[in-house]
């Protein structure tokens, strides 16, 4: 069983849409809980980050935290075209993170 | 101005070469560490040193040894590379080892192995 995992998509959404990325881990005693964008051959850029049970919002972006079902999910407003990347899911335990395989996000025009 | 960089940002080699690959961040970090992204696109942490120390030390051939001369430096030196080398190499920092630290990734290093 992978330790965090993602729909790896393509997740179509039309431009003014909400997307919605999902994600689970095994580990009950993670801490801290990460979204990172990546364009094609860039780096993992960090968007979101999310400590406590509940909702985090930045902008158009909103992380959802639920550490007893052990999911965190990341909504997107007003989907843009330049939203069009792969988001990884990322999960600290103890210092040692595990990346889930990404999700591929396109937006349509 | 930088926070995390890496240098080269592509290397191309043949099998068998020992290549070294080198990391720096100026963000005042305790923690670096070493990622392989492989073709899928998985990110699979390889060290992690936090001031210097090796902290995390992943099922990675010992063809590779990290070496962090201070905390602001961790270099990847490889030996005797292999075609299954071929990859995406990043350096991240992060402010601490412990559990509630976020992580900076470098730019990369595309290393292509023939």
């Amino acid at each position: 069983q992978k330790e965090v995992e993602q729909n790896s998509g393509p997740l179509s959404v039309p431009e003014g849409a909400i997307a919605s990325l999902n994600c689970t881990y095994s580990d009950r005693v993670s801490q801290s809980f990460f979204w990172y964008r990546q364009y094609s051959g860039k780096s993992p850029e960090l968007i979101m980050s999310i400590y406590s049970n509940g909702d985090k919002e930045d902008g158009r972006f909103t992380a959802q935290l639920n550490k007893a079902s052990q999911y965190v999910s990341l909504l997107i407003r007003d989907s843009q075209p330049s939203d069009s990347a792969t988001y990884l899911c990322a999960v600290n335990s103890w210092g040692k993170f595990q990346f889930g395989a990404g999700t591929q996000v396109v937006v349509t025009p | 101005d930088t926070a995390v960089s890496q240098t080269p940002k592509y290397l191309v080699t043949q099998m068998g070469n020992d290549k070294s690959i080198k990391c720096e961040q100026n963000l005042g970090h305790d923690t670096m560490y070493w990622y392989k992204q492989d073709s899928k696109k998985f990110l699979k942490i390889m060290f992690s040193y936090n001031n210097k120390e090796l902290i995390i030390n992943e099922t990675v051939p010992n063809r590779f040894s990290p070496k962090s001369p201070d905390k602001a430096h961790l270099n990847l030196h490889i030996n005797s590379l292999e075609l299954g080398d071929s990859a995406v190499y990043f350096c991240a920092s992060s402010p601490s080892s412990g559990g509630g630290y976020e992580q900076y990734f470098g730019p990369g290093t595309r290393l292509t192995v023939t």
